[in-house]
């Protein structure tokens, strides 16, 4: 069974830092790679997502991801966050013929000011 | 669109008793799937349809049921709720078999207290 690890758990950055949030997987075939933001008191929505092509993707609100197929790796990269991004984000695989999704546990972003 | 609506929106039930927690979506999208969210698990999945009259377990299925009579409507019911099965319940869907790389959208979530 697939199954996706979020390293970091709760993550505290000034605002103007860089972001980098590690997502690994385990599945050995193609897959489809996603990651959703909870902001508080939200429902997940989705930030970008990956499942052929450039490895390099760009998603919404500056985020952008980099899916390295021999490391099993999709990193959630931002080169300067906001306050505004205090948020869950959760990293999500699933196979590349099916939608059944498997999250991560996901990281907690602060953002101070 | 509405999009994924969920109702209640809160609810607390006592040990034993039983509810159906509502989701409804618009979009004509053929899969459908309900997750529970807990501290530090992240999202766990309990059940889900390919389309209608199809369901299948996820990760956690064991004290809930789903039935999907019509492509808009999934139903999750808890036949006799258990402290554990406190939780925030989203429902999902996405155009599923036709086209797995699309995102799925979630409803606004159900704030379950079992007491």
């Amino acid at each position: 069974a697939q199954s996706v690890s979020q390293h970091n758990h709760h993550v505290i950055l000034s605002e103007a830092a860089s972001l980098e949030l590690g997502c690994n997987y385990s599945y050995g075939g193609t897959v489809n790679l996603f990651w959703y933001v909870q902001y508080p008191g939200q429902h997940l929505q989705l930030l970008l997502k990956y499942f052929s092509g450039d490895p390099l993707v760009k998603g919404i609100k500056g985020f952008e991801a980099e899916f390295i197929k021999s490391k099993f790796s999709f990193n959630l990269r931002k080169p300067s966050v906001q306050w505004s991004d205090t948020a869950e984000y959760f990293c999500a695989v699933n196979p590349g013929t099916a939608s059944k999704l498997t999250f991560g546990t996901g990281t907690r972003l602060q953002v101070t000011l | 669109n509405a999009g994924v609506t969920q109702t209640p929106k809160f609810q607390v039930l006592k040990t034993g008793q039983s509810m159906t927690l509502q989701c409804a979506q618009d979009m004509n999208h053929e899969y459908m799937s309900w997750y529970r969210q807990d501290p530090g698990m992240g999202l766990r999945l309990i059940h889900y349809s390919v389309g209608a009259g199809i369901t299948d377990q996820g990760e956690v299925p064991n004290g809930y049921n789903v039935s999907r009579s019509t492509t808009e409507d999934f139903p999750l019911r808890l036949l006799s709720a258990a402290p554990s099965q406190t939780s925030v319940y989203f429902c999902a869907s996405s155009y599923g078999l036709r086209d797995p790389r699309q995102e799925q959208y979630f409803g606004p979530g159900t704030r379950l207290t079992v007491t």
